[in-house]
């Protein structure tokens, strides 16, 4: 079965670091991109970056660079998103999503897979 | 502020047509395509349409897409309460070189 799993729901306090997962399974991991976005409470949905597994080429948007780092490691078909000092303005629900073909000009294309989500709660 | 621009909310009876719309501008819309997801309450998105007006095996032609210009739409016929969720539509911005969603549009099937 193609799926995208996230790791779990965390709990932080203000100025802590985190880094959470998100493992693909079911097909060729390092030939599609990972996108993560970003689901406030009760509020839509932000793109904040995408990479491809296969040489590591990231791309973020502009409203997140800087604020996140997006990584993946292709030898256990896992991509990470982290904070180096999170605030309470991070709590949300976190999902990586796959493009719907595979390849290095996919970065474009819409999302056909989606985690589960990892929601990240900060809170001093 | 999101960079596409959706009503946010729509309602109508089940049975019936609904469409929503979604605005941008020449660096997202007017260039590229647009595609729609799905989100039920508490569940991650499902792609509803993709390439402006394709659907992905699955959806029921229930669901189309429309484009004109830097206007795209979402029409869905036949309302069922089932189709109650937030409908997002997004596409690659090519000034940002990012994705970009709206802001969402809650479906109310009364």
């Amino acid at each position: 079965e193609v799926q995208l799993v996230q790791s779990g729901a965390e709990v932080k306090k203000p100025g802590e670091s985190l880094k959470i997962s998100c493992k693909g399974s079911g097909y060729s991991f390092a030939t599609y991109w990972i996108a993560w976005v970003r689901q406030m409470p009760g509020k839509g949905l932000e793109w904040m970056g995408i990479i491809y597994p296969g040489d590591s080429d990231t791309r973020y948007s502009p409203s997140f660079q800087g604020q996140v780092t997006i990584s993946a490691d292709k030898s256990i078909s896992t991509a990470y998103l982290q904070w180096g000092g999170l605030k309470a303005s991070d709590t949300a629900m976190y999902y990586c999503a796959r493009p719907y073909c595979s390849g290095g000009t996919c970065y474009s294309k819409p999302f056909d897979m989606w985690g589960q989500g990892t929601m990240v709660a900060v809170s001093s | 502020q999101s960079v596409l621009t959706q009503p946010p909310s729509v309602s109508a009876a089940p049975g019936q047509k609904v469409t929503i719309s979604c605005s941008g501008s020449s660096s997202n819309i007017g260039n590229n395509y647009v595609f729609w997801y799905q989100q039920l309450p508490g569940t991650a998105p499902k792609l509803l349409i993709y390439d402006n007006n394709k659907r992905p095996s699955g959806i029921p032609d229930r669901f189309s897409g429309s484009k004109s210009g830097t206007s795209v739409t979402l029409g869905i016929t036949g309302l069922q309460t089932g189709d109650e969720a937030d409908y997002y539509c997004g596409t690659w911005d090519s000034s940002l070189s990012a994705g970009v969603f709206g802001g969402g549009t809650k479906l109310t099937v009364l």
